[in-house]
């Protein structure tokens, strides 16, 4: 299957700081989707992404499209306690329906 | 808010048994899925249905594991003899595709084969 592989692998920062994380793959994805889980929970969807370039928020939240296709990013501006949780990106391929997961980015916030 | 729906929350077994895994995709929904994720682990797809019959599986998704539609609300996967490695939680997802790609995710079901 797909590698996607999701950097830092962990985060702990102190409220009030920006996060960046970013999700890379080998292959060209036409779609990412960007999740937040909170333990013991299901995958929260965040932000969608389609185009290479495109650029879309969701309150403090804002995940880009990479232009080569095989990566996206996402930010968290002025992070708060309640952003701890762990971050996956997902994409989908050219052709099929099937989303492949990255490995996870766990992001501590420190009051 | 609609949102994908799955029960039971927990579900213990004991090894060798069958389990079935219930799911009520949300109602406007065409594309339907199952995803495993072992503990502290990132999430597996296993299989996506769609138009009554199966559209993509992964390698993990052998002949122990089936999925069906019985009715125009429910969406169940089967595990048949279970392992004690089928311990995870499995989360069923859909999708609908007439407005982009968006995929949301249920509460998930924790299975324990002990």
């Amino acid at each position: 299957g797909q590698q996607l592989n999701q950097s830092p692998q962990s985060m702990f920062i102190q409220e009030g700081e920006d996060v960046s994380m970013n999700c890379t793959s080998s292959s060209i994805f036409n779609t990412w989707l960007w999740y937040k889980q909170d333990p013991g929970e299901g995958p929260v969807l965040l932000i969608a992404l389609y185009k290479a370039g495109e650029l879309t928020s969701n309150g403090r939240l804002t995940a880009q499209f990479g232009i080569t296709r095989k990566d996206s990013f996402l930010n968290i501006s002025a992070s708060i306690p309640s952003d701890v949780g762990i971050y996956f990106c997902a994409g989908r391929l050219n052709t099929g329906n099937q989303f492949y997961f990255g490995t996870g980015t766990s992001l501590t916030v420190i009051p | 808010e609609p949102e994908v729906t799955q029960t039971p929350s927990h579900q213990v077994t004991q090894m060798g048994q069958e389990v079935i895994l219930r799911c009520v995709p949300i109602s406007n929904h065409l594309y339907f899925y199952w995803y495993r994720q072992i503990l502290g682990q990132k999430v597996e797809f296993l299989v996506s249905f769609y138009n009554n019959e199966i559209s993509e599986k992964s390698e993990i998704f052998d002949d122990q594991f089936s999925v069906e539609r019985p009715d125009g609300s429910n969406f169940t996967l089967k595990i048949r003899s279970t392992k004690l490695e089928d311990s995870a939680m499995y989360f069923c997802a859909s999708m609908q595709t007439s407005q982009g790609y968006e995929q949301y995710f249920g509460p998930g079901t924790r299975l324990t084969v002990t």
